[in-house]
């Protein structure tokens, strides 16, 4: 079965740049689009990367994606971090038979 | 605006039905698949199913763990997709979100896109 892990925590300071990482168990990272959702607290998720490295309307340039064959991870890469980028990260991707996400990354922003 | 309001969800007991809806408004409805996803109270997101268009047959997909109990139909002329969930259990406890997003032929794959803001199920005698 597919499985997309994560790590569970990340924290950076505001300003810094910090990189999520999103790793495949089986099949290429490259085979099917990853995306990256945002989800702050008491909220329902939001979409901000799509289709490995696009972002969608109203998502700022600080947030890019990206994927490493090499690793067959993807990477979800926030710069220039704010206090209101503190959420839970969920990639997510797919195969022939099922959809998976990723079981998340707490960003503290401190 | 793309909006997806979900209804149906609240308290019931283990055994038992319930269906839930997701109302779209804001973009063609009937050229769009349609998903559902759960949260357990402080848990990640899990994939409940999908739903193609009429375009690919309307056919869906559901994850292995749901073992047949959950269905997904859509009403196209009505703009509402629809997860009837039976035989409940007390882990079928969760936030529902409904999304809609792009189906991909050739992979078989969804990704979802817009995301409705929930609606809470409790399973509990």
């Amino acid at each position: 079965n597919l499985m997309l892990t994560q790590p569970q925590s990340v924290s950076e300071s505001p300003g810094k740049t910090v990189t999520i990482s999103c790793t495949r168990s089986s099949g290429s990272i490259a085979s099917n689009y990853v995306q990256w959702y945002q989800q702050r607290p008491g909220s329902c998720p939001t979409t901000v990367i799509y289709e490995d490295n696009k972002r969608p309307s109203g998502v700022p340039d600080r947030f890019s994606g990206s994927i490493d064959s090499s690793s067959n991870s993807a990477s979800l890469t926030i710069s220039g971090l704010k206090t209101e980028d503190e959420a839970d990260y969920y990639c997510h991707s797919y195969d022939s038979r099922s959809q998976v996400f990723g079981g998340g990354t707490k960003l503290t922003v401190l | 605006e793309v909006q997806l309001v979900e209804s149906g969800g609240g308290l019931v007991q283990p055994g038992r039905s319930l269906r839930l809806s997701c109302t779209a408004s804001g973009f063609t409805f009937g050229d769009y698949a349609m998903s559902w996803v759960r949260q357990a109270p402080g848990k990640g997101l899990e994939w409940v199913g999908f739903i193609r268009s009429e375009a690919y047959g309307g056919t869906t997909g559901y994850a292995a763990s749901l073992k047949g109990r959950f269905t997904i139909s859509r009403d196209d002329s009505k703009s509402i997709a629809f997860l009837q969930m039976n035989s409940l259990k007390t882990e079928d406890t969760a936030v529902y979100y409904c999304t809609s997003g792009t189906y991909y032929y050739l992979s078989s794959g969804f990704s979802p896109h817009y995301w409705g803001q929930g609606t809470l199920v409790t399973v509990s005698s």
